[in-house]
């Protein structure tokens, strides 16, 4: 079973701090996914890694895949209120090729 | 509208009732999932389809059924709700590789009583 561990579990910042958020695993994965749910919607795409050692910009947020492909970090630089969500890391891989959720971090900004 | 429609958005029910949550999709996408997503827990994998005639199991599927009806249709039953199937319930699709990102539906919060 590949598991999926993104810490802190909660974050609560002020408008305008930056943030890491992690993603780590001991398996490999093919790619690997960010999400953000906003409440009662259901999680939307931010991005997709594929090469270990990729970082991907959006915005003022940037995504890194390891070197080994076991783990992701998304930073977020001068936080907004509207970053407030639940971001959702998911790994991509294994036999039946399906997505593996980690649990999420629910980050809130405050004003 | 959007690319993924789940119906009902709310639903409160009977211990014991049977109840079925429909999903449908514009995307022309083959796969499509059912997760539950319960606090502290994350979004877990109770059946994926990856067309009309693959059926499987997730992590989670005791107590669940789902049907195929189309590429676009994709429904979840339980067949006698019980309280601890109390949940958010979300429907998503990919394409054939998977490996691109899911599009998921608003979800269903279902109660059972």
């Amino acid at each position: 079973t590949q598991l999926l561990e993104q810490s802190p579990q909660f974050l609560s910042i002020q408008e305008g701090e930056n943030l890491t958020v992690y993603c780590n695993s001991s398996s490999v994965f093919s790619s690997l996914q960010w999400y953000r749910q906003e409440p009662g919607e259901g999680p939307v795409l931010l991005v997709t890694v594929v090469t270990g050692g990729e970082v991907k910009k959006l915005k003022r947020l940037t995504f890194q895949f390891g070197d080994a492909r076991k783990d992701s970090s998304l930073h977020i630089t001068a936080a907004q209120t509207g970053d407030t969500g639940l971001y959702l890391c998911a790994g991509f891989g294994g036999s039946n090729y399906k997505l593996t959720f980690g649990k999420g971090t629910l980050l809130t900004v405050n004003p | 509208d959007a690319d993924v429609t789940q119906t009902p958005r709310n639903r409160i029910t009977k211990t014991g009732k049977r109840i079925m949550l429909e999903c449908s999709q514009t995307k022309g996408h083959d796969r499509m999932y059912w997760y539950r997503q319960d606090p502290g827990l994350g979004l877990r994998l109770i059946y994926y389809s990856f067309d009309v005639k693959d059926i499987n199991k997730g992590e989670i599927s005791d107590g669940y059924s789902v049907s195929r009806q189309a590429q676009a249709k994709f429904s979840l039953s339980l067949e006698s709700a019980i309280p601890n199937q109390t949940a958010l319930y979300f429907c998503a699709t990919s394409d054939s590789t998977g490996s691109y990102g899911y599009t998921f539906g608003s979800g269903t919060r279902l109660t059972v009583v």
